[in-house]
């Protein structure tokens, strides 16, 4: 049972423009929510996270939204650059210490 | 150190053969957690530990596969009797207290 789900297995974006990426989950004790990329032959790396105690946390071209009424989150990549094409995973868990529960992936292309 | 490290980078082995995989977590990091990648995009949970005790092994095929965290000892992860199924990228990740994972980049170990 997939309990976090990245509906689009891939987007294509043009260098300079905004990439959002989704992401939607359907435990509400989800409470903590992370978003990774990940080149081929690599581990996947943290980018940015968010608690539910929030709407919205942002670094730099990065910023993550959280939805808790529709159980959605979604990241914005503005602006894109080519150096961001990867795969990108939304992961949530609860409490503490506890195992993260991953999307499948999207793969962001952004064109030069 | 300052990166989750993982060795071997890649493993193989004859079907019935031991695998044993090792992980340095981040120096300070209480949390150990092993993850399976079997298709390209699912992570599994296999297991997790805190400082040298098991946390959550929920994940574990408790038949063949073990797990180890010892004081001053990288974290190791061991099947015995390796099976087809069992090829797949293991990654290692390590938290300082529970909230955000940071993951080594990975062994690949196939089965023949």
């Amino acid at each position: 049972d997939q309990q976090v789900k990245q509906n689009s297995p891939s987007l294509s974006v043009q260098e300079g423009r905004i990439s959002i990426l989704n992401c939607d989950y359907t435990n509400s004790m989800f409470d903590y929510f992370l978003w990774y990329k990940k080149y081929p032959a690599e581990g996947p790396t943290f980018l940015i996270s968010i608690s539910s105690i929030k709407d919205k946390n942002e670094d730099g071209r990065f910023t993550v939204f959280l939805n808790k009424s529709a159980k959605h989150l979604s990241l914005h990549i503005v602006p894109s650059q080519p150096g961001d094409s990867a795969v990108y995973f939304c992961a949530a868990n609860w409490g503490t210490g506890n195992q993260f529960y991953f999307g499948t992936g999207t793969s962001l292309t952004v064109i030069p | 150190g300052e990166e989750v490290a993982q060795t071997p980078k890649h493993l193989v082995r004859g079907e019935g053969q031991k695998a044993k995989l090792y992980c340095a977590p981040i120096k300070g990091h209480s949390y150990v957690f092993w993850y399976q990648q079997v298709l390209k995009n699912e992570f599994k949970f296999l297991i997790s530990f805190q400082n040298e005790n098991v946390f959550d092994e929920t994940g574990m095929p408790k038949e063949r596969f073990s797990a180890k965290c010892l004081p001053n000892s990288p974290c190791s992860l061991e099947i015995q009797a390796t099976k087809l199924e069992d090829s797949a990228v293991y990654f290692c990740a390590s938290s300082p207290g529970g909230d955000t994972q940071y993951f080594g980049p990975g062994t690949r170990l196939t089965v023949l």
